[in-house]
């Protein structure tokens, strides 16, 4: 299986400032053939089922705030929201959907420091 | 719109059965590949099983292979999860989920999530 670990674990930043996550695969999840990364981040608010907010590594979903955004390519991986707000306090999770069974991070929960 | 309805929480015994389910509606059910995912509490997400309702190809992560069954019920737009014999250690809740289109593989609809309780 593809292991993925996030870090931090948890992290706290103060509203209206940038918060960055980083995930990291312990093999490629870059399909050369078609020069994808297979990964997506998800948004799991307090008492919600998750939320999909990036796809193929850097691709916003759809209704997904502009403040959100993915980067990275291989195994190293960064989601980034540029101006925290009060509604992004939530657990966030990395998956790679390049290998079966489509593993996840264990999470990084973000607070408001 | 897009929606995935599972069925409403449970509490068991150990060694009790139960299937829960998920209806999907607003799209083609048949076309689109839905998973099941474990979160236990306060921990993280666990990918059990994916199924294609379409021809029933269902796909189990190794951890699960053998303790749970995923089917598919594409008249009624209906998956599935089943136990045979529930453990305490089941205590979860537990989400369906729908893959974007094709080979994605990243699920951009989730169900609202089913709580199991198993407890003597």
């Amino acid at each position: 299986d593809i292991v993925m670990t996030q870090s931090p674990d948890s992290l706290a930043v103060s509203l209206g400032e940038r918060a960055t996550i980083n995930c990291k695969s312990s093999q490629s999840v870059l399909y050369s053939s078609n020069n994808k990364n297979y990964l997506a981040w998800y948004q799991q608010r307090p008492g919600q089922p998750p939320k999909l907010l990036i796809y193929w590594a850097s691709t916003r979903e759809s209704g997904v705030p502009d403040r959100f955004s993915g980067s990275g390519s291989g195994t190293d991986f960064t989601l980034t929201i540029s101006s925290l707000q009060a509604e992004d306090v939530a657990v966030y999770y990395c998956q790679q959907h390049y290998g079966t069974p489509h593993t996840f991070g264990q999470g990084t929960k973000l607070e408001i420091k | 719109e897009v929606q995935l309805v599972q069925s409403g929480a449970e509490m068991k015994k150990p060694g009790e059965s139960l299937k829960i389910s998920c209806k999907g509606s607003g799209y083609r059910f048949t076309s689109h590949w839905i998973g099941w995912v474990r979160q236990m509490p306060g921990k993280g997400l666990e990918l059990m099983g994916i199924i294609y309702p379409g021809d029933s190809d269902t796909r189990y992560s190794p951890s699960f292979q053998g303790q749970v069954t995923i089917s598919a019920g594409k008249s009624i737009s209906t998956a599935y999860l089943q136990w045979s014999s529930l453990k305490a250690s089941d205590t979860a809740m537990y989400y369906c989920a729908r893959w974007d289109s094709g080979d994605s593989g990243y699920f951009n609809f989730w169900g609202q999530g089913t709580l199991v309780t198993v407890s003597s």
